[in-house]
């Protein structure tokens, strides 16, 4: 079965600090990859994402780096502030195979203390 | 607003029976896809519809099925229902793929 492994299941960061979320992949046909963030009675909702092609994407204070090689990719937050507490999930598609649903990783509850 | 909704937010049932959740995918999105959130499951994926058609299957069991309507809405029926299948039922649609855009979940306890 398709797996996408995330860690860790919680993180607690300081306000100010950086949060770093990390994934890895087994199948190689993955060639998208975003993180949804998911606040409680929420559903969750596309933050960032990225394609295989780069190393690295930046928005605003959220960064994901990429390693292809590895099977790895990464979430930064940055200046992590108390609205960033969430759920993040990372997950993976083959979309150059055909949309066959995002598979996720199993989440990670982030707090932000002030 | 993701400008997907579900119905209903929350159902209680009990075990053997059968429900219905419904989603109304955004305006102009054709691909409807389903997921169930359970805390140590994560999100599984469940099944996809593409315009009316299954397009792929994830992890679903043969006591659950979906349409998806000519209108665009979709449905997923889960029957014999049993304790386990308690969870938090995600509609989620997009254009094609790529981004997807869920809905709020229905929330279904079964007793």
């Amino acid at each position: 079965q398709q797996q996408v492994k995330q860690s860790p299941q919680s993180l607690i960061v300081q306000k100010g600090g950086i949060s770093i979320i990390n994934c890895a992949y087994e199948n190689t046909a993955f060639d998208y990859f975003p993180w949804y963030q998911q606040f409680p009675g929420k559903g969750p909702a596309l933050l960032i994402a990225i394609r295989p092609d780069v190393s690295e994407k930046k928005e605003g204070r959220f960064t994901i780096s990429f390693n292809k090689s590895a099977k790895q990719f990464s979430l930064h937050i940055m200046d992590s502030q108390p609205g960033d507490s969430a759920t993040y999930f990372c997950a993976a598609s083959n979309v150059g195979g055909g949309a066959d649903g995002l598979t996720f990783g199993k989440g990670t509850h982030l707090i932000i203390q002030p | 607003d993701s400008g997907v909704t579900q119905t209903p937010k929350h159902l209680i049932t009990a075990t053997g029976q059968r429900v219905t959740l419904r989603c109304s995918p955004r305006s102009g999105d054709l691909s409807v896809y389903w997921y169930q959130q359970s805390l140590d499951q994560g999100l599984q994926f469940l099944i996809q519809y593409y315009n009316g058609e299954e397009r792929a299957k994830g992890n679903i069991l043969e006591r659950f099925s979906a349409q998806q309507f000519p209108d665009l809405h979709s449905e997923l029926n889960l029957s014999s229902l049993e304790l386990g299948d308690s969870a938090l039922y995600f509609c989620a649609s997009s254009v094609d793929w790529g981004e997807l855009f869920f809905g709020e979940g229905s929330r279904l306890t079964v007793l």
